[in-house]
């Protein structure tokens, strides 16, 4: 079972940020927690992943509370190529350990 | 990136398939998942250095290899009905070689429709 919950789905203003939220109350230590999309039909795309800092690339920005009890996924200029449904996992970094991927979010950016 | 073939399949109930995948360069891991619609992406097995290293709550009849170019297959025997859905292949990088992480990166996916 996935250890995260997620709202099943959001919408956003197009050129808003776009703050996608889940909950994993149980993580533990040494849970990684990782964001992916899937643009309909297609392979999910990595995001973004981290442990207990937050982190920013060029895609997004991950903010993980100090307990690590929940997280927040933005998208700091939402477009209307960022419709996608986005999965929050927590995984521990071991080979053979799969991600468990929950049902997502589906965001709606809207124009 | 990482590669599938085919794009689109259609067999029969009771047929066979082998799905094929190119992993990422320089990845020696992967994975392979199956995506019903509506559904996210439920893990079948995981290959690492040509061994089976981890499997899903799949049947026996879900096999697969990995070659020493890191290229992959998966088999699946006696198709039924419900094995409609969209197979995912994942790669990833050797841990220690990336700040020590496994993140995985997919492939487009085969779309395989059994009637």
């Amino acid at each position: 079972d996935a250890k995260t919950t997620q709202p099943p789905s959001m919408d956003c203003a197009e050129g808003r940020a776009a703050n996608l939220p889940c909950n994993h109350s149980t993580i533990s230590g040494n849970e990684y927690v990782y964001w992916y999309r899937q643009i309909h039909s297609q392979g999910p795309q990595y995001i973004i992943h981290g442990l207990k800092n937050n982190e920013t690339n060029e895609m997004a920005s991950l903010i993980i509370t100090e307990d690590r009890k929940s997280s927040t996924l933005i998208l700091p200029h939402a477009t209307l190529r960022d419709t996608a449904v986005y999965y929050c996992i927590v995984r521990v970094n071991n080979y053979g350990q799969n991600f468990v991927f929950g049902p997502g979010t589906r965001l709606s950016v809207l124009p | 990136g990482v590669t599938q073939s085919p794009t689109h399949l259609i067999k029969t109930r009771g047929q066979q398939v082998t799905l094929r995948c190119s992993s990422q360069s320089g990845h020696n891991t992967v994975s392979w998942y199956q995506q019903a619609l509506g559904q996210g992406p439920q893990f079948i097995f995981q290959y690492y250095r040509e061994e089976e290293n981890g499997r899903g709550n799949f049947p026996p009849r879900f096999s697969g290899l990995q070659f020493p170019n890191d290229s992959s297959e998966l088999n699946v025997n006696a198709l039924e009905l419900d094995d409609s859905a969209l197979y995912l292949c994942a790669s990833s990088l050797p841990l220690g070689s990336a700040g020590g992480t496994d993140t995985q990166y997919f492939g487009p996916g085969t779309r395989l429709t059994v009637l």
